[in-house]
């Protein structure tokens, strides 16, 4: 079937402004991860959903940063008065309900720039 | 706490070479361990795994063995090919009941490796 999908694959924003990436996981994944690799960087965790339980939003860096997910389809992303620090691939990846360490499935990604 | 800590590259090596990417993680409890794999112009995709002491992950010609006593996960695979060329990211996945959310892989940064003909 078809995988993990995000949108926009690229994007390009003024400092200061707001963007919106989106993500449609895998159907049938309950659990959806937004991870940000900056240049030369690690996956950083960002945040976690799963089922109906509350997101697990330890690794968002700043209030500037939110993400929304309903049910268990489409999440969003915001980063809003966007720095320049900002600029990373946000990936999104998926994982059916199951045991801890079955695999995630990820996306290609979202590169933002601010400039 | 827990990280994970890969070779840097870039590595560069022609058709048929010996692979070896190092990894070693720092980790309470006992995590399982996993190798991502990251083509040009695709999303990461997994390309073993090994979830408990002295297993075994293979994939793809490539083998990585989950040394507790060393606490590593070195990637290795005896013949490479052009089409091995990408990104290799070890990770590890918290496990349960150490707090975190279940299921939180932690990466290391990635090791680029090209392959010549």
């Amino acid at each position: 079937g078809a995988g993990v999908s995000q949108s926009p694959s690229n994007k390009v924003t003024e400092k200061g402004k707001d963007v919106e990436l989106r993500c449609d996981p895998i159907s049938g994944h309950t659990a959806l991860y937004w991870y940000r690799q900056r240049l030369g960087q690690g996956l950083e965790f960002l945040i976690y959903f799963q089922g109906n339980s509350a997101p697990d939003k330890s690794g968002l860096p700043s209030d500037r940063f939110s993400a929304e997910r309903t049910g268990e389809s489409v999440s969003t992303l915001t980063i809003q008065r966007t720095q320049q620090e900002d600029s990373a691939v946000y990936l999104c990846a998926s994982r059916r309900q199951g045991a801890y360490n079955s695999p995630l499935h990820f996306g290609n990604g979202t590169r933002l720039t601010v400039t | 706490g827990n990280s994970v800590t890969q070779m840097e590259g870039p590595v560069t090596l022609s058709e048929e070479a010996f692979l070896t990417i190092n990894c070693t993680y720092t980790a309470t409890g006992y995590p399982s361990l996993f190798w991502y794999v990251q083509y040009p112009g695709e999303g990461l995709q997994l390309l073993l795994k090994a979830t408990k002491a002295d297993d075994k992950g293979s994939n793809k010609g490539f083998e990585a063995t989950y040394r507790k006593e060393t606490t590593s996960f070195h990637l290795e695979k005896g013949s490479v090919q052009v089409s091995d060329s990408a990104v290799y990211f070890c990770a590890l996945n918290k496990p349960p009941n150490y707090g975190g959310s279940q299921g939180n892989l932690i990466f290391g940064k990635g090791t680029k490796l090209s392959v010549k003909p």
